[in-house]
């Protein structure tokens, strides 16, 4: 069963970069996207990004210009860097493993990390 | 940018159907899925490419799509159907689109 675990700091402060990686278990990483989600407190999905182990990536539209993904195989890992935080950064950020068949839909979550944005 | 329009609550009675609605220009022409997620938890995927369940989703849990609108059904509501439901589809621009989410009470 493939397991998915984010991993990073709980805060970081306004204007700096939040920093996260997920680890992928249980299954290759290899020929799937797979994509960083967040869920500020009480509000809805809001999908960040992805990138396909090709290293191809595809960002949100709004956050596209402070996204950074890449991807480690070997580690079976894949990171977020989103830049310039501030207060409206805080969320849980997810990561979630994509289905690309005719259509797209995610099929394995990470439990999800919480991070903080404050001084 | 593409968007998707969930009613914020729906609230059915146990053993009831509950039918909660997802709108996009056009949805029908493409696929939605749905997402349950409860207090505290990460998102489960309940149906994806329109109507189809995941291994281990109970049968009452259905999907569809047409014109504007995709709907999920639960049919015979149980107690443990409370939870927050989300649709999503993919837009070739905007990329991954969540719907805004409905929370489900079961009275």
């Amino acid at each position: 069963q493939v397991q998915l675990q984010e991993s990073g700091p709980g805060l970081v402060k306004p204007s700096e970069t939040l920093s996260l990686t997920c680890t992928v278990s249980g299954g290759s990483i290899s020929s799937y996207y797979w994509s960083w989600i967040r869920q500020p407190a009480g509000k809805g999905l809001e999908w960040i990004g992805r990138i396909h182990t090709s290293e191809s990536t595809n960002y949100n539209p709004s956050l596209k210009s402070r996204v950074t993904m890449s991807v480690d195989t070997s580690q079976n890992q894949f990171s977020l860097k989103l830049s310039s935080v501030t207060a409206a950064d805080t969320a849980v950020y997810y990561c979630a493993r994509e289905v690309t068949e005719t259509s797209n839909w995610f099929d394995h979550w990470g439990q999800g990390t919480l991070v903080t944005v404050s001084s | 940018s593409y968007e998707l329009t969930q009613p914020p609550s729906v609230s059915v009675s146990p053993g009831q159907t509950a039918s909660i609605t997802c709108s996009g220009d056009e949805l029908g022409d493409k696929y939605a899925c749905w997402y349950q997620q409860k207090p505290g938890q990460s998102p489960v995927l309940v149906i994806y490419q329109d109507s189809k369940r995941p291994s281990g989703i109970p049968e009452r849990f259905s999907g569809s799509n047409s014109g504007n609108t995709a709907t999920l059904t639960i049919s015979g509501t149980q107690a443990m159907d409370e939870a927050d439901y989300y649709c999503q589809a993919w837009d070739f621009n905007t990329h991954v689109v969540f719907g805004g989410g409905t929370k489900v009470t079961v009275l």
